[in-house]
C-alpha cells in the first residue's frame, strides 16, 4: 500500500509558464509534507516544507498548497525556468515517527 | 563544504560478496537514515536512526545490517549482496525526529551506485 502517491510520472511546460506538480496521501497522521528536487547523478536537495496546520507555504517561485480534507498537495513553480528540469518527489512525515515516505516522483521538463 | 559524504560512489559486487557503504556528516545532526532507490521508483527507507546510539528499521531492511558508529557516521552494510540490491544507495541526516526536522528536510548525500552480479 503506497501512502504517498505521485500519479504523473512526467510534466512538460513551457519556460515562463506554471509548473503544477501533484501529490496523494493516504495516511492522516502525516503532520509534515515536503518537496525535493533531484538532479541526475546528485541526491535529492530539499524544496520546500508545509506543516498540516497550514494550507500555503511559498519562498520565491515555489509554493505549496495542503488540502487535507482531500489529502493532497501540490507544488506551483512560477514562472517555470530551464533549470527547473528534474525529478520532484513528494515526501510525507509525521513528527514522532521522525522518517520520511517518498513518492515516486514527477519528471518536469521545462523547454525554453 | 558542510554536508552529507557518501563512500564509495560506484561499486560492483558478485552475488555473495560483502561489502559496507560508509556515510558521514558533519552538521551535527541527530538523525541519520539510508535510502535506496530503483529506476522508475521513488525512495524507500531501509534502516533510520533517530539519535546516537538507537537505530531502527524501515521499509525494506532485509538483507542489511546498519551501524551509527558515532553522531557523525552510520554505515550500511550487506553481508550477502544478491542482484535485487542493485540499486542507488542515499544517506540522508536531519536535525531530529520532530518538528524541526520536518521544517528543515533531509540532507542527502550523492549516492552510492551499486551493481550486484
Amino acid at each position: 500500500d503506497q501512502q504517498v502517491k505521485q500519479n504523473s510520472p512526467s510534466l512538460s511546460v513551457q519556460e515562463g509558464r506554471i509548473s503544477i506538480l501533484n501529490c496523494d496521501y493516504t495516511n492522516s497522521m502525516f503532520d509534515y509534507f515536503l518537496w525535493y528536487k533531484k538532479y541526475p547523478a546528485e541526491g535529492p536537495t530539499f524544496l520546500i516544507s508545509i506543516s498540516s496546520i497550514k494550507d500555503k507555504n511559498e519562498d520565491g517561485r515555489f509554493t505549496v498548497f495542503l488540502n487535507k480534507s482531500a489529502k493532497h498537495l501540490s507544488l506551483h513553480i512560477v514562472p517555470s525556468q530551464p533549470g527547473d528540469s528534474a525529478v520532484y518527489f513528494c515526501a510525507a512525515s509525521y513528527s514522532r515517527a521522525g522518517k520520511s515516505t517518498f513518492g515516486d516522483g514527477t519528471t518536469l521538463t521545462v523547454k525554453p | 563544504n558542510a554536508g552529507v559524504t557518501q563512500t564509495p560512489k560506484f561499486q560492483v559486487l558478485k552475488t555473495g560478496q560483502s561489502m559496507t557503504l560508509q556515510c558521514a556528516q558533519d552538521m551535527n545532526h541527530n538523525s541519520m537514515y539510508w535510502y535506496r532507490q530503483d529506476p522508475g521508483m521513488g525512495l524507500r527507507l531501509i534502516y533510520y536512526s533517530a539519535s546516537e546510539g538507537t537505530t531502527d528499521k524501515g521499509e525494506v531492511p532485509n538483507g542489511y545490517n546498519v551501524s551509527r558508529l558515532n553522531k557523525r557516521e552510520f554505515s550500511l552494510r550487506l553481508e550477502s549482496a544478491a542482484p535485487s540490491q542493485t540499486s542507488v544507495y542515499f544517506c540522508a541526516s536531519s536535525e531530529g525526529n520532530d518538528r524541526r526536522g520536518g521544517r528543515y528536510g533531509y540532507t542527502f548525500g550523492s549516492g552510492t551506485r551499486l551493481t550486484v552480479v
